[in-house]
């Protein structure tokens, strides 16, 4: 079946620390990855996506690389901010299937 | 342009009663789906409309859930009688239809929080 497995949180760092979520995948075919993010208060919002094998995903800092051989899509950002703290989903789409498999988000709490 | 709306962001309700959630999507977006999240877990899908119709209901739990989008527009989930069980967040997301692979993303509203007493 499909499934996304994320790493549990929290996660607490301090600001301008690097951030590295884990997040790998189970999936036929060729999925769509996707990292949502999810502030105090707010709904989702996409943060980046990649299509393919190899893509590099990336917004506001964050990165992602579609690892088809490792089935992973790890979320990166070099030096965290206080703004960053909220709650991180990774999530697949197969292409013509069009639900989303979330895996079960990871809080991060940055501290100043 | 607005974005997805849903109404109420909370409810507290007993264990028994019924609830109606509703989901405004963005304005001339055919696809509209539900999710919930429950307890810290992960995000699962519930149904997904295709206007007034229903695409695929294979995450609905149970028939205690019954979810209508009439007139292709907005989208109710009622779940009657609640359970304590069905405490959590639901979410609503619609997209647009066509389009490449690659520009096809779901729009989420903030999430209606469900609480069974």
């Amino acid at each position: 079946g499909n499934s996304v497995t994320q790493m549990e949180g929290p996660v607490t760092l301090s600001e301008e620390a690097f951030l590295t979520i884990n997040c790998t995948y189970t999936a036929t075919g060729y999925p769509s990855l996707f990292w949502y993010v999810q502030y105090p208060g707010e709904g989702l919002q996409l943060l980046l996506k990649a299509t393919k094998a190899d893509d590099k995903g990336s917004n506001k800092g964050f990165e992602a690389t579609y690892r088809k051989e490792t089935t992973s899509f790890h979320l990166e950002k070099g030096s965290v901010q206080v703004s960053d703290s909220a709650v991180y989903f990774c999530a697949l789409r197969k292409y013509n299937f069009n639900k989303f498999y979330f895996g079960s988000g990871t809080k991060l709490n940055v501290k100043p | 342009e607005a974005g997805v709306t849903q109404f109420p962001s909370h409810s507290v309700i007993e264990k028994g009663q019924t609830v109606t959630l509703r989901c405004d999507p963005i304005s001339g977006h055919d696809n509209l789906y539900w999710y919930r999240r429950v307890m810290g877990k992960e995000i699962k899908f519930l149904l997904h409309f295709v206007k007034e119709s229903k695409q695929d209901e294979s995450g609905m739990p149970n028939n205690r859930f019954l979810a209508e989008r009439t007139g292709g527009t907005y989208s109710t989930l009622k779940v009657q009688p609640a359970e304590l069980e069905d405490s959590g967040v639901y979410f609503c997301a619609s997209r647009p239809s066509g389009g490449a692979k690659s520009t096809d993303t779901q729009y989420f509203g903030p999430g209606t929080r469900l609480t069974v007493l």
